[in-house]
């Protein structure tokens, strides 16, 4: 049973443009959600995160949106530039769950065409 | 900012060897460190939450007898793949948490990628 779904596997978008990475999730005790951006070869870096109580939360270029009724939240980069290019990875958590444990997503590989 | 350390990043050994991983961080104290399992194209899956000074918990099918964990200091955690098969071939990455509040992301190591021949 996957709680934490991103339904697009890949996705290009030309330098500039804005890319829009979504992801869905099932349990509704999720209370935290993250975004993770991962290279080859090597561990997921930490790019922005939102709390339940938020509906959006901006840091420079990134952008996570947080919708509870539809369980959805995306990720907004804009504007896109080559080093983007990347696997982001949303990760969902629960407050109540009284440990700190991430459930991620299955990635979306992102290529920005200069 | 934050720096979580794994060593080593790529280990080739024969099957029946024991191969111990190390995570560390590198500037901050962490409680909890996460062991998490990805395969080629698939996502990142925990298989174990080890806390400082006690057992470590284990995600459901992970065997804790084959994956041996110990967090014996607020700064390191070792992972242990006892007897390693080659389907225990895979990408291994721990994570470490900064602080008690829910609201401060897990940081990430680089990797250690397993490959048992």
């Amino acid at each position: 049973d996957q709680q934490v779904k991103q339904n697009s596997p890949s996705l290009s978008v030309q330098e500039g443009r804005i890319s829009i990475l979504n992801c869905d999730y099932t349990n509704s005790m999720f209370d935290y959600f993250l975004w993770y951006k991962k290279y080859p070869a090597e561990g997921p870096t930490f790019l922005i995160s939102i709390s339940s109580i938020k509906d959006k939360n901006e840091d420079g270029r990134f952008t996570v949106f947080l919708n509870k009724s539809a369980k959805h939240l995306s990720l907004h980069i804009v504007p896109s530039q080559p080093g983007d290019s990347a696997v982001y990875f949303c990760a969902a958590s629960s407050r109540t769950s009284g440990t700190y444990k991430y459930i991620f997503g299955t990635g979306t590989r992102l290529k920005v065409l200069a | 900012g934050a720096v979580v350390s794994q060593h080593p990043s790529w280990v080739i050994c024969k099957s029946g060897t024991s191969v111990k991983i190390e995570c560390r961080s590198l500037d901050f104290q962490a409680t909890t460190m996460f062991w998490y399992r990805q395969f080629p194209k698939q996502s990142l899956m925990l298989m174990a939450t080890s806390n400082e000074g006690s057992k470590a918990t284990y995600e459901q099918g992970v065997e804790k007898d084959k994956f041996l964990i110990n967090h014996a200091s607020l700064t390191l955690s070792t992972l242990t793949v006892t007897s390693a098969h080659p389907e225990d071939s895979s990408f291994y990455i721990c994570s470490a948490k900064r602080g008690q509040t829910l609201n401060q992301p897990q940081h990430f190591g680089d990797g250690t990628r397993l490959s048992i021949l």
